[in-house]
């Protein structure tokens, strides 16, 4: 199975600053038509994910642009600007490249 | 806009098998995919398979297989979940999401005797 290994495992920020959150995966992600299944969610306590980026980059709807997804191949990050207090939680990386469909262990941001 | 409510709470005996579901509104049922995901706790989280509404073909996790099966009706636009044999290594949050995008509010199984 491909293993998605995510640090740091948690994050103290203070509002209004950057917090970069990596995935590394243990095989590429590029799919054989050429596309990154690579996906980033937040859990919110006591919530269900929400889906914030898609194919490495790509926002999801309604999803604020202070969350910037990039990386290539086997290295990714997840960007989020000027932290708000909402933005608390636990952010996962998915992969769905490869059977089976893995996500990481999981990044805890919380607020300063 | 796409909604999908989960059953609720389950509270099941060793052994017993239990039958999630997952009922939808919001978009064409029929011609989409439906995942459905574990997840214990203070845990990370794992993906058991998923189905394709329009045929009910089926894609599992080799680790799932044989404990989690997959249907839909898609005259109630509904998607099921059985797991069966359950031990308390089962006992979990068990979420349904449509292409992994939109998701359900989750159930918890409890398995306890």
């Amino acid at each position: 199975d491909v293993v998605l290994t995510q640090t740091p495992v948690s994050l103290s920020v203070t509002l209004g600053d950057q917090a970069s959150i990596s995935c590394r995966s243990s095989q590429s992600l590029v799919y054989s038509d050429g596309n990154t299944y690579l996906k980033w969610y937040l859990q919110k306590p006591g919530q269900s994910p929400q889906l914030l980026i898609y194919e490495v980059s790509n926002r999801f709807s309604g999803v604020p642009d202070r969350f910037i997804g990039s990386g290539s191949g086997t290295d990714f990050t997840l960007k989020i600007s000027r932290v708000e207090p909402e933005d608390l939680g636990v952010y996962y990386c998915f992969q769905a490249t490869h059977d089976p469909f893995t996500f990481g262990s999981g990044t805890k941001l919380e607020i300063k | 806009q796409v909604k999908l409510q989960q059953s609720g709470a389950e509270l099941v005996k060793p052994g017993a098998s239990v039958k999630l579901s997952c009922k939808t509104s919001g978009y064409t049922f029929s011609t989409s995919y439906m995942s459905w995901f574990k997840q214990i706790p203070g845990q990370s989280i794992e993906w058991i398979g998923m189905i394709y509404a329009g045929d009910g073909g089926t894609g599992y996790n080799q680790k799932f297989k044989g404990k989690a099966t997959l249907t839909v009706d898609t005259s109630s636009s509904t998607a099921y979940m059985d797991l069966s044999s359950l031990t308390t290594e089962d006992s979990a949050v068990y979420f349904c999401a449509r292409l992994t995008a939109y998701w359900g509010q989750g159930t918890l199984v409890t398995v306890s005797s």
